[in-house]
């Protein structure tokens, strides 16, 4: 198992609620992305960062932001969930110059 | 899209018995990868073959991968119960600094006992 940890694993919360997901590497990694992934679908890459500092949206539209204002944190936020953000979002990291992505447990988001 | 088309979506076999599955992609790669994900877990990274390999094995793991097809497969041999779980391939774009990668759809492997 990677060095990378995802809080909380699952989450229940209303509509417009304000919620932030947590994830953090110890291995030092440069690149950390978030994806969102449906029940027995594909990955779908919201965020990536290359470093501090530097945040992109993915290859998929997401109400979410993110921050890198430290190596090994890599936060994400909805500022109002939607019954439509109801998915499983997992957060990775990796080295640069790297391609091997090392995940987390992920979290499991439930908007009511 | 470059995006990955696994086939089968799904596989059921017994405890034993060999298990492939297959990968194709569309753009050219630097390399593709193949994942394990135990259901409402995370990715655990298998394997990585580069674009100038044909095969490589670890372990009761083989992967091919032809790159004038655009395809890929993973072999599990002697499969047991444990190996139960989804498997994806992943690819880079070249030209994309091989920053990011995408995911295919999966390959949702059963082994029964």
């Amino acid at each position: 198992e990677a060095d990378i940890y995802q809080t909380p694993r699952y989450l229940v919360i209303g509509t417009g609620k304000k919620i932030t997901l947590e994830c953090s590497q110890t291995m030092g990694h440069d690149k950390m992305y978030w994806y969102q992934q449906d029940p027995g679908m594909e990955l779908h890459l919201i965020h990536y960062s290359y470093g501090v500092n530097s945040t992109e949206k993915g290859d998929l539209s997401s109400e979410s932001t993110v921050s890198r204002i430290r190596t090994e944190h890599f936060p994400l936020t909805l500022e109002s969930a939607r019954p439509s953000h109801t998915s499983q979002y997992l957060c990775a990291s990796g080295w640069a110059g790297q391609n091997i992505q090392y995940f987390g447990a992920g979290t499991r988001l439930s908007v009511l | 899209s470059q995006q990955g088309e696994e086939d089968p979506q799904a596989l059921s076999i017994q405890e034993g018995e060999n298990a492939t599955m297959n990968c194709s992609y569309k753009t050219s790669i630097n390399n593709l990868q193949w994942y394990r994900q135990n259901s409402g877990r995370g990715l655990v990274h298998l394997i990585l073959i580069r674009s100038n390999e044909r095969e490589k094995h670890s372990g009761r793991l083989r992967v091919t991968l032809d790159t004038s097809k655009k395809s890929s497969s993973l072999l599990i041999t002697a499969s047991r119960a444990a190996d139960t779980a989804s498997y994806f391939c992943a690819t880079d774009g070249r030209g994309q600094g091989a920053q990011k990668l995408v995911f295919g759809q999966g390959t949702r492997l059963t082994i029964n006992p």
